[in-house]
């Protein structure tokens, strides 16, 4: 079992809506939890990062933590079809390195 | 101002050939990841180094793979005798900083080496 899980998708939703997209984790180790986005054929890039349980606002987006579930949560709003991309999620000790998902692909369409 | 750039952005090789894949991180950047990302997966960590220390190559698939920063600047990762099995995305990933205690550090990706071993 991969230490942390991803909804596989895909996901298919019209413009304007509200997407979830979610991952457990079974590492107790973990401190940091990130959400990158990535589109095709380029690199990661981060959308958000939390540290401890809770919620995390940056404009259209919130990120959720639940540490006491190791589940953890992305939130858009008001989906545009420019969001269209995998979202993966990532997580990370002290030591450095990063366990990733293995992303949900989205669609938004106009 | 600059991002971290990787070259050759795809390679094809024959199995069996030795291929060398190139990342220029960030300017000043302490810290460089190399991750492989499988088609349809999510990346998966190689090896770290803090300047020109390779402090962990855990993620190496075999002894085949080999990573060096050796100014702590580029870096190079080389895979010798390749095999289909390592046809995949190579990322890499530079951070201002080393990894400390309850201090994120970001890590800014570069597009990647599409490698593909026929």
């Amino acid at each position: 079992q991969k230490e942390v899980e991803q909804d596989p998708g895909p996901l298919s939703v019209p413009e304007g809506a509200i997407v979830s997209l979610n991952c457990t984790y079974s590492n107790s180790a973990f401190q940091y939890f990130m959400w990158y986005r990535q589109y095709s054929r380029k690199g990661p890039e981060l959308l958000m990062y939390t540290y401890s349980s809770g919620n995390k606002e940056d404009g259209r987006f919130t990120a959720q933590v639940d540490k006491s579930s190791k589940y953890i949560s992305l939130f858009i709003r008001d989906s545009q079809p420019s969001d269209s991309a995998t979202y993966l999620c990532a997580m990370l000790t002290n030591a450095g390195k990063s366990t990733f998902g293995d992303g949900t692909t989205l669609t938004v369409k106009p | 101002g600059a991002g971290v750039s990787q070259s050759p952005r795809y390679k094809v090789a024959k199995r069996g050939q030795d291929v060398a894949l190139r990342c220029d991180p960030i300017s000043g950047h302490v810290s460089l990841f190399w991750y492989q990302q499988a088609l349809g997966q999510g990346p998966e960590f190689l090896t770290y180094f803090q300047n020109e220390a390779q402090l962990d190559k855990s993620g190496l698939p075999s002894d085949r793979f080999f990573a060096e920063r050796p100014e702590g600047s580029v870096s190079t990762l080389k895979i010798q005798r390749t095999q289909q099995e390592d046809s995949a995305v190579y990322l890499c990933a530079s951070s201002p900083r080393t990894g400390k205690r309850n201090t994120y550090n970001e890590q800014f990706f570069g597009p990647g080496t599409r490698l593909t071993v026929l």
